[in-house]
């Protein structure tokens, strides 16, 4: 099956703690990609990635950290900088470092506390 | 950058009914826009898309309309059904500054009443 796994679904963490979201895919697409959704908002992008070994902060990228040592593979570390963790957080794949036709994971709901 | 807007927030339907969500984007340069279906608790699906070459395209019951005089692009659900209900998101590629990401509109809840 290919697709894109996003994991844990549900993760808890205490506040001051960092911690990583795991996203990989076998769809062998060059760009990925990390949204943040809060409740009946739309998705901000926190990072994104065109090429292995290499990425951009999107909009809101402060606390966030990302790495891209492997196309497959785009661990999202939300730190203990980040003033709002809570949130649900997406990952998305996409051929050729283009734009086009994005494609989602299930997501990881992640609740600080 | 890109700025999209979406409108309604939310819209409710009597099943067999249509439903029309509309969008604006901000960038005349934007060459590519699409409509994402969320269900609750999933990520979003891509349910259909639109170049800027073409002013519509249809696959089924779902249809999407570009007016890029107008810089505005809507999604046509016709004969809605119950699974229809879900959350709809549109967004736009933004190409400003060399980047390429698409930007997303705030997203319509699509109630479908039986």
């Amino acid at each position: 099956d290919g697709g894109i796994t996003q994991s844990p679904k549900y993760l808890f963490r205490k506040e001051g703690q960092n911690v990583t979201l795991s996203c990989e895919q076998n769809l062998n697409h060059d760009a990925m990609y990390w949204y943040r959704q809060d409740p009946g908002q739309g998705l901000r992008l926190i990072y994104y990635s065109q090429i292995v070994n290499d990425f951009q902060k999107g909009d809101i990228a402060e606390g966030y950290s990302v790495s891209r040592e492997k196309k497959e593979s785009f661990p999202l570390t939300v730190t203990s900088a980040q003033k709002n963790p809570t949130a649900f957080y997406l990952c998305a794949s996409s051929v050729a470092g283009g734009v086009y036709e994005q494609y989602f994971g299930p997501g990881t709901r992640l609740t600080v506390t | 950058g890109e700025n999209v807007e979406q409108h309604p927030s939310t819209l409710s339907v009597q099943e067999g009914d249509s439903a029309v969500i509309k969008c604006t984007y901000s960038d005349s340069a934007s060459n590519y826009f699409p409509w994402y279906k969320q269900e609750l608790g999933k990520g979003p699906q891509l349910i259909i898309d639109i170049r800027s070459n073409v002013g519509e395209k249809k696959d089924q019951r779902i249809a999407v309309t570009l007016n890029k005089t107008a810089k505005h692009f809507s999604l046509h659900i016709t004969e809605t059904q119950p699974e229809d209900s879900a959350v709809y998101f549109c967004a736009a590629r933004d190409l400003n500054q060399g980047a390429q990401k698409l930007v997303f509109g705030q997203g319509t809840r699509l109630t479908i009443n039986p």
